[in-house]
């Protein structure tokens, strides 16, 4: 069974602080996403790679960065933590095959005081 | 840009009757893909059926199924006979591109289901 784990499941910062968001795969899938969810809103892709050290722009990056220095391990970070940063974080992997589905993690719950 | 829409933002049905959770889209890729998670309230994604768009047949697995309408662009779950355990947030999604093999899924704003005993 595959198994995404994403480091920390609640997360309390302050503005301004960087944050590290960690997630890693066990199945040896080639592509790994971020994604935030909000209400209302749904999940929107904010980063993914399809290789490591490789990397594409999801929709919304603005305020986001990420880091694949190994193929397990995808990690997310905020530069400068804000307030519109508080959601939910959710982690997927999945095969490179085509119509492969998305495999996710049970999210972080970040809140930004 | 491609977009999906869930115009359902919650429904409320009786256990044992079948419900159906609707989806549209809209792209002008010819080839794309179709996908349906479940999130319950403990908050993982759980993928649940695929449907392609050159497939013939309505995508089906167990109890759910894909009402699948190329020409009106909309991609309903159905839900047989409900159950209890299926309450939760369901995710309409579509893929959007392949780059590099990666499939950027775009997702719908989602439908919140609650089963009533």
């Amino acid at each position: 069974d595959v198994k995404v784990t994403q480091s920390s499941r609640y997360l309390v910062k302050r503005t301004g602080e960087k944050v590290f968001l960690e997630c890693v795969q066990d199945m040896d899938h080639e592509n790994m996403f971020w994604y935030r969810q909000d209400p209302g809103l749904g999940l929107r892709l904010i980063y993914f790679s399809y290789d490591v050290k490789m990397k594409e722009k999801g929709d919304i990056p603005e305020g986001y960065s990420v880091s694949r220095e190994k193929k397990e391990r995808f990690s997310l970070i905020l530069e400068s933590a804000s307030t519109n940063q508080t959601s939910m974080y959710l982690c997927a992997s999945s095969l490179e095959r085509q119509f492969s589905p998305l495999h996710f993690g049970n999210g972080t719950r970040l809140t930004v005081t | 840009a491609q977009k999906i829409t869930q115009t359902q933002p919650g429904m409320f049905v009786q256990e044992k009757e079948a419900v159906t959770l609707d989806c549209t889209y809209d792209t002008s890729d010819p080839s794309y893909g179709l996908f349906w998670y479940k999130q319950p309230s403990s908050g993982e994604m759980i993928f649940l059926i695929y449907q392609g768009s050159y497939d013939q047949q309505n995508a089906t697995e167990g109890r759910y199924s894909l009402n699948f309408q190329k020409a009106r662009k909309s991609a309903n779950l159905v839900i047989s006979a409900s159950q209890l355990g299926d309450s939760a947030m369901y995710f309409c999604a579509m893929r959007e591109g392949l780059i590099q093999g990666a499939q950027k899924l775009v997702f719908g704003q989602g439908t919140r289901l609650t089963i009533n005993p």
